[in-house]
């Protein structure tokens, strides 16, 4: 069935570290990632996003690595931040189809 | 340059009622994408509209439904409510018909709660 699943459902990191938020999917077909951040009662924002053409790419503080292989996805955040705490959603859409395909989400937090 | 808009923010309701639900896209986007939200989960696709049209749709009962405005804002609308329709309501907007660009841009959602 469709299903974008997390690893871990919380991390815990100490400010100033690295985070890493991982995520498997299980749609070989899937073409297209996006990862969103989801802060108490809001809606999720936009962070980063990857196409299946491509293993790696890099924004500011942010890094998404896909490996098709494995069919895994990842997020790393550089020095993170108290500002970076909330729930990390990833994303898929497969045959161009426009709806996206949610996991449950990796709630982050950040120690000061 | 104006991002997705919805209201109301927060709604409640009891069971058998319906409710509307409003969209605006960000500015130079045309096509409209509904999820629902339950607490703790990550959201669930339930309907795409583009070009006043529903082109795609969630699994979710004809309860739900809705529709898109020449000027490309959305509703959504739920009949005869059930205590399970209980949920944070998103819109989302992109720009072009599906396949052509994926990114989603979410709004801040609606609360809605059924009693």
């Amino acid at each position: 069935g469709e299903s974008v699943g997390l690893h871990l459902p919380t991390l815990s990191v100490q400010e100033g570290d690295n985070s890493i938020i991982n995520c498997a999917y299980s749609n070989s077909a899937s073409d297209y990632f996006i990862w969103y951040k989801q802060e108490s009662g809001k809606g999720p924002q936009f962070i980063i996003d990857i196409r299946s053409n491509m293993d790696k790419r890099q924004g500011q503080r942010v890094t998404v690595l896909l490996n098709k292989t494995v069919k895994h996805l990842s997020l790393q955040i550089a020095a993170t931040q108290p500002g970076d705490s909330a729930v990390y959603f990833c994303a898929e859409i497969y045959n161009q189809g426009g709806k996206l395909i949610f996991g449950q989400g990796t709630e982050l937090s950040v120690k000061p | 340059d104006a991002g997705v808009t919805q209201s109301p923010t927060h709604l409640i309701k009891t069971r058998g009622q319906q409710v509307t639900l409003r969209c605006s896209p960000k500015s130079g986007h045309d096509t409209v994408s509904w999820y629902q939200q339950a607490l703790g989960q990550g959201p669930q696709f339930i309907f795409q509209y583009y070009e006043e049209e529903e082109r795609q749709r969630g699994n979710f009962p004809d309860r739900f439904s809705g529709h898109q405005f020449p000027n490309y804002s959305s509703e959504l609308n739920v009949n005869a409510l059930l205590l399970g329709d209980s949920a944070l309501y998103l819109c989302a907007s992109s720009y072009g018909l599906a396949g052509r660009t994926d990114t989603q841009y979410f709004g801040p959602g609606t609360r809605l709660t059924v009693l």
